[in-house]
């Protein structure tokens, strides 16, 4: 696609229920990262995928919260058992190569969690 | 583990005035890349600047150029000649170039006033 593209843009679920965000990388790119940023607040790192590898999950800050990624495609992010807490905007972006010379990281318009 | 630092939580620039938002970090990595990014109230984050680590000459973009102290490490953004779409929060970002993991600081959101 022409960009990273996140579903749903919007999401309000109940206390105690599980979601699924969704995020579609730009095609080719091997490197795919999640954030979480609550209300005016800073990009929380939460996992990075690259290529094959095994992910970096050093971010993720809870046992309910868990990613994958298809190959180098789309990737989710489950969160389940929602708590309020856990209302905020998620971010996915992705990049041609991770760490490599000129590497841009390019985002998606994220994900609204909102859990009442 | 690195982290990346921004003190100024809100800042405020008159239009056409010049203004620094300030960043530092810490890593023991020497193969690493920094950026700043914009985030607009439409929450689209857009690229602003990057800068190779290995590079001593700082980095220019029109109206936006960066100090970066390698040794103290420091990185700084400086917007010339405000304007008022340069209102948004902007975000200080590490880049490891040994791992490929990207952190960003709190973020500083500036208001350019007419």
């Amino acid at each position: 696609g022409a960009g990273v593209s996140q579903s749903p843009s919007n999401k309000v679920t109940e206390k105690g229920k599980d979601v699924e965000l969704r995020c579609d990388p730009i095609s080719g790119h091997t490197a795919l990262y999640w954030y979480r940023q609550r209300l005016g607040q800073g990009l929380e790192f939460l996992i990075y995928f690259q290529g094959n590898s095994a992910p970096d999950k050093s971010g993720l800050p809870s046992d309910r919260f868990s990613a994958e990624r298809t190959g180098e495609s789309v990737s989710t992010l489950t969160i389940q058992r929602t708590q309020q807490e856990d209302s905020a905007v998620y971010l996915c972006a992705s990049s041609l190569v991770g760490g490599a010379m000129n590497t841009e990281a390019f985002f998606g318009q994220g994900t609204r969690l909102t859990v009442v | 583990a690195q982290t990346v630092t921004q003190s100024q939580p809100e800042m405020s620039v008159q239009e056409a005035e010049t203004v620094t938002l300030s960043c530092t970090y810490d890593t023991s990595e020497n193969n690493y890349y920094l950026f700043w990014y914009k985030q607009p109230p439409s929450r689209q984050m857009i690229l602003v600047i990057r800068q190779e680590a290995y590079k001593q000459q700082n980095a220019t973009e029109n109206r936006f150029s960066v100090n970066f102290q390698k040794a103290a490490k420091s990185f700084s953004l400086k917007i010339s000649d405000s304007q008022l779409g340069d209102t948004a929060m902007y975000f200080c970002a590490f880049l490891s170039g040994n791992t490929g993991k990207l952190i960003f600081g709190q973020g500083t959101t500036l208001q350019v006033k007419p």
